[in-house]
């Protein structure tokens, strides 16, 4: 069976450090790949996807930027964090069909002090 | 673009209620829909999912019907559990070139008393 893992469960950096988030894939090839964030009461913006090794499309301008560099790993960094980048990240799998439902990891609560 | 309503709640109810939260959604063509559920501190896990118009999605009790003449998904449950209480998300995938993105509701905080 499938299974994600997505590490560290729990983050505090200080403004101004780096990230680095990471997430991968077992017992599957090839899946589509998602990072979300999920800020104070629960809803979940999509962050950046990928559909194959070196492959990615953002969704929306920030101060983050992520990495496929193998098939079934997935990594959201930034150079110099925010305190508006605190918040939960989920990371998620999706098979490559057509209306395939998206399998979420545990999730990384990040904050910014 | 696609989109999703969802009853925002929260919504309280004590054990062995009915539950209904109410989802409706904006997509082209004939999109699959999902009902996912947050327990505290965790990610999103699959709750069920329907792909056609009349299909029934079920798990744990839980049931949700594809309606399209009302662009409907509500989620439905005839006797909750205190274990229940959770964030439930309505999500759907729509139809055509970008099938593999999910647009999200805001999502409903369910608390269930004993």
């Amino acid at each position: 069976s499938q299974t994600i893992h997505q590490w560290p469960a729990t983050l505090v950096q200080p403004v101004g450090s780096p990230l680095s988030l990471e997430c991968t894939v077992e017992g599957t090839s090839n899946p589509n790949l998602y990072w979300y964030r999920q800020a104070a009461g629960r809803g979940l913006q999509l962050l950046f996807y990928s559909v194959g090794i070196g492959q990615i499309s953002s969704e929306v301008p920030q101060n983050l930027s992520a990495s496929r560099p193998q098939d079934r790993q997935f990594i959201l960094s930034s150079k110099k964090l925010l305190l508006s980048d605190s918040g939960f990240y989920l990371c998620a799998w999706s098979g490559t069909g057509t209306d395939q439902p998206q399998h979420f990891g545990d999730g990384t609560r990040l904050s910014i002090l | 673009g696609n989109s999703v309503t969802q009853m925002e709640g929260p919504v309280t109810l004590s054990e062995e209620a009915f539950l209904t939260i109410n989802c409706t959604y904006t997509a082209t063509g004939y999109p699959s829909l999902f009902w996912y559920v947050q327990y505290p501190g965790e990610g999103l896990q699959l709750l069920l999912k329907a792909t056609k118009a009349d299909d029934k999605g079920s798990n744990k009790g839980f049931e949700a019907t594809y309606r399209k003449e009302t662009t409907s998904f509500h989620l439905e449950k005839g006797s909750v559990q205190v274990s229940d209480s959770a964030v439930y998300f309505c999500a759907l995938i729509g139809s055509g070139g970008s099938n593999y993105k999910l647009t999200f509701g805001k999502g409903t905080l369910l608390t269930v008393n004993p």
